[in-house]
């Protein structure tokens, strides 16, 4: 099993709609989670950290569930400016060991 | 304030020839990193500095690579006779985590070197 899994889409979804993907992990020790954004040909962007409780920012909300080793990222009212490649990042404490998944293509659609 | 910045931005070689890429972190981050992505792939993990010492090296794919970091700022990747195979872009990032004392696992990364092997 892959370290840090995630579909990779594309997700093609109208304007104004809702979506969401899950990312997982296999390490049960891994204690820090992250949703980065990736543009076409550009680096990637600390989209939001994932806190246990759970957090949202604006339209996009992240949850984390321990028990079956997975978070999440919705996004709320899509916007055309929302496509992107939406990357999972995984910190596993007991080694600082930093993964990225491979990323899920998000495609909005007018 | 200045984000992470890299250098060049892009980089055509001759394959055999040695390249030198630069990374300048944001100013006070301790942790540096080191990331490689080919084309249309995910990012693929080479190195990772604490200050100016390396704890993981385990990702750089082979001993051509070599990277260094010194005055707990610029670091440089450098490639060895260089191969077509390592044409990608080379992103570099950091954040304010220092072991042991706390801060930050949030990576801000540079605008990437795009090297081209020919």
């Amino acid at each position: 099993r892959k370290e840090v899994e995630q579909d990779p889409g594309p997700f093609n979804v109208p304007e104004g709609a809702t979506v969401a993907f899950n990312c997982t992990y296999s390490n049960s020790a891994s204690q820090s989670f992250f949703w980065y954004r990736q543009d076409c040909r550009k680096e990637p962007k600390l989209l939001m950290s994932v806190y246990s409780s759970g957090n949202e920012d604006g339209r996009f909300t992240a949850q984390l569930n321990r028990a079956s080793q997975y978070i999440s990222l919705l996004i709320r009212d899509s916007k055309l400016s929302d496509s992107a490649t939406y990357l999972c990042v995984v910190r596993v404490n007991r080694d600082d060991k930093i993964i990225f998944g491979k990323g899920t293509r998000l495609h909005i659609l007018p | 304030g200045a984000g992470v910045s890299q250098s060049p931005s892009n980089k055509v070689t001759e394959k055999g020839k040695d390249v030198e890429l630069r990374c300048d972190p944001i100013s006070g981050h301790t942790a540096l990193y080191w990331y490689r992505q080919r084309l249309g792939q995910g990012l693929e993990f080479l190195i990772y500095f604490q200050g100016n010492s390396a704890p993981d090296k385990s990702g750089l794919p082979s001993d051509r690579f070599s990277a260094e970091r010194t005055g707990e700022s610029v670091s440089t990747l450098t490639i060895q006779r260089t191969q077509q195979e390592d044409s990608a872009v080379y992103l570099c990032a950091s954040s304010t985590h220092s072991q042991g004392l706390g801060g930050s696992y949030e990576q801000y990364f540079g605008p990437g070197t795009r090297l081209t092997v020919t």
